[in-house]
């Protein structure tokens, strides 16, 4: 089975302008969550997706949205960049909600914001 | 609230010797799961294993053995006869049964020298 892939691998924004990130969970999984990896944070949740429907959400502002498609691929979308957004983002992808499947991690997208 | 801790930042081994990483977490809920990750230089996060609140047996896995003590809310995690291959970040993370909203501790950092 293919692992989770997410594109693309790096980006290079600017500030005030907006980036969309993708991802594409295992085969069968349902459940797409977001994660920021920074080195003063750490790894902090951003949000959940299951079956199209945000499940939960992690405590970032409102410029940070995602979706989820039919077929389970995600996006998430940051607006009106800051600095401070620059980050790795990962995506994981389990079979469905709840914390007791095992999440499985995509490889990241380096975001730089200058 | 749920917390993880790595009290250890950085350790450094010499090929062939053991090393423990410790975690300590904090949870309400009687239901949960423990999980350690590996992250490489190439940043994605690798599942090694994961522990339920409700089995506290350990196992070893090949060179892998973890330790859950529900006591001590501790979940260290031992890599015997160390590789130059096992030096990356290792995060310990824990979840709870309602959703996918992940806790990283702040990771810990093992350096394997030859």
């Amino acid at each position: 089975k293919a692992g989770v892939t997410q594109t693309p691998r790096y980006l290079i924004k600017t500030r005030g302008q907006q980036v969309t990130l993708s991802c594409s969970p295992i085969s069968g999984h349902r459940s797409v969550s977001w994660y920021q990896q920074t080195p003063g944070q750490g790894l902090q949740f951003l949000f959940e997706y299951f079956s199209e429907t945000q499940r939960n959400k992690g405590n970032f502002p409102g410029r940070f949205s995602g979706r989820q498609f039919s077929n389970s691929r995600s996006e998430m979308n940051v607006s009106t960049l800051e600095l401070g957004d620059s980050a790795l983002y990962l995506c994981a992808s389990s079979p469905s909600v709840g914390g007791a499947d095992t999440q499985y991690f995509g490889p990241g997208t380096r975001l730089t914001v200058l | 609230a749920q917390k993880v801790t790595q009290a250890q930042t950085e350790i450094s081994v010499v090929e062939k010797e053991d090393v423990t990483l410790d975690c300590v977490y904090e949870t309400r809920d009687t239901t949960y799961y423990l999980f350690w990750y590996k992250q490489p230089p190439s940043g994605e996060l690798v599942f090694l294993i994961r522990r339920n609140s409700f089995d506290e047996q350990n196992e070893i896995s090949g060179r892998y053995s973890w330790n859950f003590q529900k006591s001590t809310s501790s979940f260290n995690f031992t890599i015997t006869a160390s590789q130059v291959v096992d030096s990356a970040v290792y995060f310990c993370a824990l979840s709870e049964a309602r959703n996918n909203d992940m806790r990283f501790g702040a990771g810990t950092r093992l350096t394997v020298k030859p």
